[in-house]
């Protein structure tokens, strides 16, 4: 069946280091693929997505590159904040808006 | 966008009793919902996919007399967890699907924590 695996971390940078949370997936055809941050104590708020091969979603500095060669979508951000402090989930589906796989999340801790 | 709210946000409630999650899409219309659990630090699981006006098709594992769950309307879900045990205590999350052209998306709700005494 479909899946996605993430570094689990836990990921301590300090403030305004650069970021990469790896992701890869399986599936069958071609999903869409996101990430999802969930703060503490908070739901699942989504990051950025990306529905076909080498699209780029982005959002408040963050980008992710949809890529069908090496089946991944690895999480970048140039400059960490400690306020991005949360676990970031990867996640991929069908294009029919079900079968959502989730990895299992990796906690990221910035120090100021 | 599209927006998912559930309610309560947080409950407790001892063992034995029985608690309702609701699980509304605020701005669409969603023939199909799903309900997630999520253990401390751990990832999201998929527990049962809820369709309007059938019965839910649950997850292997997933005990479908104890979790309870109606999708009478095109906006409201509700997971039942019956006869509620410790073992129950967990963040259950929603989320709802809407059609975007020739595509559909989820949209996910803030949560339930549910913390059973």
């Amino acid at each position: 069946g479909d899946s996605v695996t993430q570094m689990e971390g836990p990921v301590t940078l300090s403030e305004e280091a650069f970021l990469t949370i790896n992701c890869t997936y399986t599936a069958t055809g071609y999903p869409s693929l996101f990430w999802y941050v969930q703060y503490p104590g908070e739901g699942l708020q989504l990051l950025l997505k990306a529905t076909k091969a080498d699209d780029k979603g982005s959002n408040k500095g963050f980008e992710a590159t949809y890529r069908k060669e090496t089946t991944s979508f690895h999480l970048e951000k140039g400059s960490v904040q400690v306020s991005d402090s949360a676990v970031y989930f990867c996640a991929s589906s069908d294009n029919y808006g079900q079968n959502f796989v989730f990895g299992p999340g990796t906690r990221l801790s910035v120090l100021p | 966008g599209a927006v998912v709210s559930q309610h309560p946000s947080r409950v407790i409630c001892k063992s034995g009793t029985s608690v309702k999650i609701e699980c509304r899409s605020l701005d669409f219309q969603a023939t199909t919902m799903f309900w997630y659990r999520q253990f401390p630090k751990q990832s999201l699981m998929l527990m049962a996919t809820s369709n309007e006006g059938s019965k839910a098709t649950y997850e292997q594992g997933v005990e479908k007399d104890k979790f309870l769950i109606n999708h009478a309307s095109l906006t409201l879900s509700t997971l039942t967890v019956t006869s509620a045990h410790p073992e129950d205590s967990s963040f259950y999350i929603c989320s709802a699907r809407d059609r975007l052209g020739a595509r559909y998306e989820q949209y996910f709700g803030p949560g339930t924590r549910l913390t059973v005494t």
